[in-house]
């Protein structure tokens, strides 16, 4: 089977612009979670989708949005962008056929904002 | 809100030596505890999980305990070698209702040779 796959791998944006990451999770798997990865904060969860609807959310502030389709694809949208998003995003996927189960990471998406 | 504390947040070892990184959590409800390795420049991998049901679990040269009572869990890897360096994190499941994870800050571990 195909890992987790995330688009774009890396992305430069300004301050003020927004941006949207893309994540397909493993076939057959139908939760996909997303965290931040800093430097400084290590791995931060940000939310949580389970057939197209939010689970669980993590501290971000409204700024940071997601969804997942019908087809388990989850994207995550970030809108007046700061400096302090500059950040490693993950997106993980599992079968969530019962809680606590493994999850898988993607690649990330690099994103670094000027 | 939640937390996981993780202690040390760097540690290193000669090769051969055991390493130990140890884990807090905050929030009883959680039941489920991975940890995850990851290298410089690659994805976290999972390497070793346990539920709140089981009070040990042990794969080759890694091992997980868990106290529920006392609210930690610990890793240990034995004979380490050169290739065990990287970043070491622990979890713990958010709650019961999904798949969702709270990280510890991650430990660095360095084996040198």
């Amino acid at each position: 089977k195909a890992g987790v796959t995330q688009t774009p791998r890396y992305l430069i944006k300004t301050r003020g612009q927004q941006v949207t990451l893309s994540c397909s999770p493993i076939s057959g798997h139908r939760s996909v979670s997303w965290y931040q990865q800093t430097p400084g904060q290590g791995l931060q969860f940000l939310f949580e989708y389970f057939s197209e609807t939010q689970r669980n959310k993590g501290n971000f502030p409204g700024r940071f949005s997601g969804r997942q389709f019908s087809n388990s694809r989850s994207e995550m949208n970030v809108s007046t962008l700061e400096l302090g998003d500059s950040a490693l995003y993950l997106c993980a996927s599992s079968l969530a056929l019962h809680p606590g189960e493994t999850q898988y990471f993607g690649p990330g998406t690099r994103l670094l904002v000027l | 809100g939640e937390n996981v504390e993780q202690h040390p947040s760097t540690l290193s070892v000669q090769e051969g030596d055991s390493a130990v990184i140890k884990c807090t959590y905050s929030d009883s409800a959680s039941n489920y505890f991975p940890w995850y390795k990851q290298e410089l420049g690659k994805r976290p991998q999972l390497i070793i999980d346990i539920r709140s049901n089981v009070g040990e679990k042990k794969d080759q040269r890694i091992a997980v305990t868990l106290n529920k009572t006392a609210k930690h869990f610990s890793l240990h890897i034995t004979e380490t070698q050169p290739e065990d360096s990287a970043v070491y994190f622990c979890a713990a499941s958010i709650n019961q209702a999904g798949t969702a994870l709270i990280f510890g800050k991650g430990t660095t571990l360095s084996v040198s040779s």
